[in-house]
């Protein structure tokens, strides 16, 4: 079993529509970061977050620690959020390099 | 406003072949990393670095080398090229990844490697 599980893998949604992407894991953390993937490639860290709620703009990310579980939103989609979401944790006590990384969430949104 | 730059962004390469991947940032960030991601996993950590003259293996360090002579530069080595390391690989840096005081990390475009 993966240390660090996202859900669902794929996402097709319509413009306007309220995403979810979600985060387990199973790894004591001291911090969790949401990235973002373009498909062209390029990775940008989206939010870093070790308790509570972060908000940018449209996306807000939620993080559980007692219950190991993260999630991100995206509030009024549109098509240039197309992009795959990744998840990785900091695992607590770890080497200093030690980022887990989920295998990320492709979300596809339709004009 | 450079950030962390990767060249090439695509290679083709010989089995047996090596070469060297550059990674370079601009923002005097102590930490620097190496990630290799292959279709359908999560990124892999290969080597990282928390300073110059101080690397050490990720994950799977199997088949490359680094160095860290300069803040700014931490190339990745692949000695002789194996078709298992066909993948997309990232260079990524960070101010500090210490417990307590992570901070995010900045990627490059990526390289894209083949070897046939």
């Amino acid at each position: 079993k993966n240390e660090v599980e996202q859900s669902p893998q794929n996402l097709t949604a319509q413009e306007g529509e309220f995403i979810t992407i979600n985060c387990s894991y199973s790894v004591g953390i001291s911090a969790l970061h949401w990235l973002q993937q373009h498909p062209g490639g390029g990775i940008v860290s989206l939010f870093m977050l070790s308790s509570g709620k972060k908000k940018h703009g449209r996306l807000i990310a939620t993080i559980n620690i007692q219950e190991k579980h993260s999630s991100l939103h995206i509030t009024a989609s549109h098509p240039r959020d197309s992009a795959v979401y990744i998840c990785a944790v900091v695992n607590y006590g770890g080497s200093q390099g030690n980022l887990i990384f989920g295998k990320g969430t492709k979300l596809s949104v339709k004009p | 406003n450079a950030g962390v730059t990767q060249t090439p962004k695509f290679r083709i390469l010989k089995i047996g072949q090596s070469m060297t991947l550059q990674c370079a940032q601009d923002m005097n960030h102590n930490y620097m990393y190496w990630y290799r991601q292959d279709p359908g996993m999560g990124l892999k950590l290969i080597y990282y670095s928390v300073g110059a003259g101080i690397t050490d293996k990720g994950e799977v360090p199997n088949g490359y080398n680094v160095s860290r002579s300069t803040t700014e530069d931490f190339p990745l080595r692949l000695e002789l090229a194996a078709p298992s390391q066909t993948s997309v690989y990232f260079c990524a840096s960070s101010y500090s990844m210490i417990a307590g005081n992570n901070q995010p990390q900045h990627f490059g475009d990526g390289t894209r490697l083949s070897i046939l």
